[in-house]
């Protein structure tokens, strides 16, 4: 069984530029969250979606914005990146009914210049 | 929203028993989460709890008290691959929110 599959593993930007990074979850499950890593703040949960649903949203600007697609497939976007955007972000996939488990993606480096 | 915390740091000693505690605030409440993560890896699920009481498995336990806001993580057996950051987490509306890890070195 594939795990949680995250795109691009790294990633360099410039400041002011957008970026798009891509989870693919584990199959059969519906449930994506997204989190962002930085050493200074540790984990953040960004957002959530289920069955292409938003379903709770964390303390992010609205440059930080996700969706999820009919199979699932997640994306996140930010734009007008910031160096403070540099962070792994990670993304969970979960049955996301009253389940137990969220299983994390390696997560993407993106780095901000 | 949520106020978890947890140390910083701990060291034991290969074979020895670690305790991590974690403290919580939170308006709701849907389980808590133990989450092992190795530097420069992805965090790995340990243990859930939603009910009051200890959940043993095999060299891992985790403990909740609900009414305390109080979780505990036991590693029993320290071996070197578990030194590793332990990630405290709560779970409210489908929103999983983190302590800020305690990172724990097991020496020879």
């Amino acid at each position: 069984k594939a795990g949680v599959t995250q795109t691009p593993r790294y990633l360099i930007k410039t400041r002011g530029q957008q970026v798009t990074l891509s989870c693919s979850p584990i199959s059969g499950h519906r449930s994506v969250s997204w989190y962002q890593q930085t050493p200074g703040q540790g984990l953040q949960f960004l957002f959530e979606y289920f069955s292409e649903t938003q379903r709770n949203k964390g303390n992010f600007p609205g440059r930080f914005s996700g969706r999820q697609f009919s199979n699932s497939r997640s994306e996140m976007n930010v734009s007008t990146l910031e160096l403070g955007d540099s962070a792994l972000y990670l993304c969970a996939s979960s049955k996301g009914r009253g389940d137990t488990e969220a299983f994390f993606g390696q997560g993407t480096r993106l780095t901000v210049v | 929203g949520q106020n978890i915390d947890q140390p910083t740091e701990m060291t034991a000693t290969e074979g020895a028993i670690v305790q991590i505690n974690c403290t919580y605030q939170t308006s709701g409440f849907n389980g808590l989460f133990w989450y092992q993560q190795h530097a420069g890896e992805a965090p790995t699920f340990l243990s859930y709890n939603v009910l009051d009481g200890l959940e043993e498995k095999g060299r891992f336990s985790s403990f909740l008290s609900r009414s305390k806001g109080y979780s505990y993580l036991l590693l029993k057996e320290l071996q070197m691959k578990d030194s590793a950051s332990y990630l405290c987490a709560v779970m409210e509306d489908y929103k999983l929110s983190f302590g800020a890890g305690t990172t724990v070195t097991v020496r020879a």
